[in-house]
């Protein structure tokens, strides 16, 4: 069945600090793949997402490359705030599209000023 | 913006109590979900539903029951509550057609049984 690893936490970093969280995937065809944020006491928000092999997603600074020759969906952002202490999500969603997200176990940053 | 909304937020509530969480949107969403998140974060898609009157239990067991009389309502109901029921509970409703099949969450209900 489809999968979803992500590096486990927490992560602490200073600000301006560059940021990788990794996450690798397992599933058939071609799943859509997204990145969800989720800030103390709120919901999960959608963060970026991308629907086909090579494509980037990007907002608010933050970036992750499908990459399906390696199965993977890094977020990277290049300075980080302490504004994006969170809990972020990698997730999938199967090609049938009939299907609910398969969410990693999420990863604490916490970016000290 | 995402226009799905749980209420209550939070919540304390004694063992044996039955408690409904809301869940409405306002996107004409035909799928909804409800995922149970526990202390260490990690989300369980406890049930779905994709259309009125359909509803399917996910991946993890719970003893929660749902409904779907209408397209824009999933309420969650438990009939006796315990301390083990204790956790944050994630409603969610998504659209495949043209949305890039994005799920919207809503902020989630804290809920405390003693």
């Amino acid at each position: 069945g489809n999968s979803v690893t992500q590096m486990e936490g927490p992560v602490t970093l200073s600000e301006e600090a560059f940021l990788t969280i990794n996450c690798t995937y397992t599933a058939t065809g071609y799943p859509s793949l997204f990145w969800y944020v989720q800030y103390p006491g709120e919901g999960l928000q959608l963060l970026l997402k991308a629907t086909k092999a090579d494509d980037k997603g990007s907002n608010k600074g933050f970036e992750a490359t499908y990459r399906k020759e390696t199965t993977s969906f890094h977020l990277e952002k290049g300075s980080v705030q302490v504004s994006d202490s969170a809990v972020y999500f990698c997730a999938l969603r199967g090609v049938s599209g009939n299907t609910p997200l398969v969410f990693g176990k999420g990863t604490r940053l916490s970016v000290i000023a | 913006e995402a226009d799905i909304y749980q209420t209550p937020r939070y919540l304390v509530i004694g063992t044996g109590k039955k408690i409904t969480l809301e869940c409405s949107q306002t996107m004409g969403h035909d799928k909804m979900y409800w995922y149970q998140q526990d202390p260490g974060m990690e989300l369980h898609l406890i049930h779905y539903s994709y259309g009125v009157n359909s509803t399917e239990k996910g991946d993890l067991s719970s003893e929660s029951t749902v409904s779907r009389i209408r397209t824009e309502h999933f309420p969650l109901t438990l009939e006796s509550a315990r301390p083990s029921h204790t956790s944050q509970y994630l409603c969610a409703s998504s659209d495949p057609t043209g949305t890039g099949n994005t799920i919207y969450f809503g902020e989630g209900s804290w809920l405390t049984v003693v």
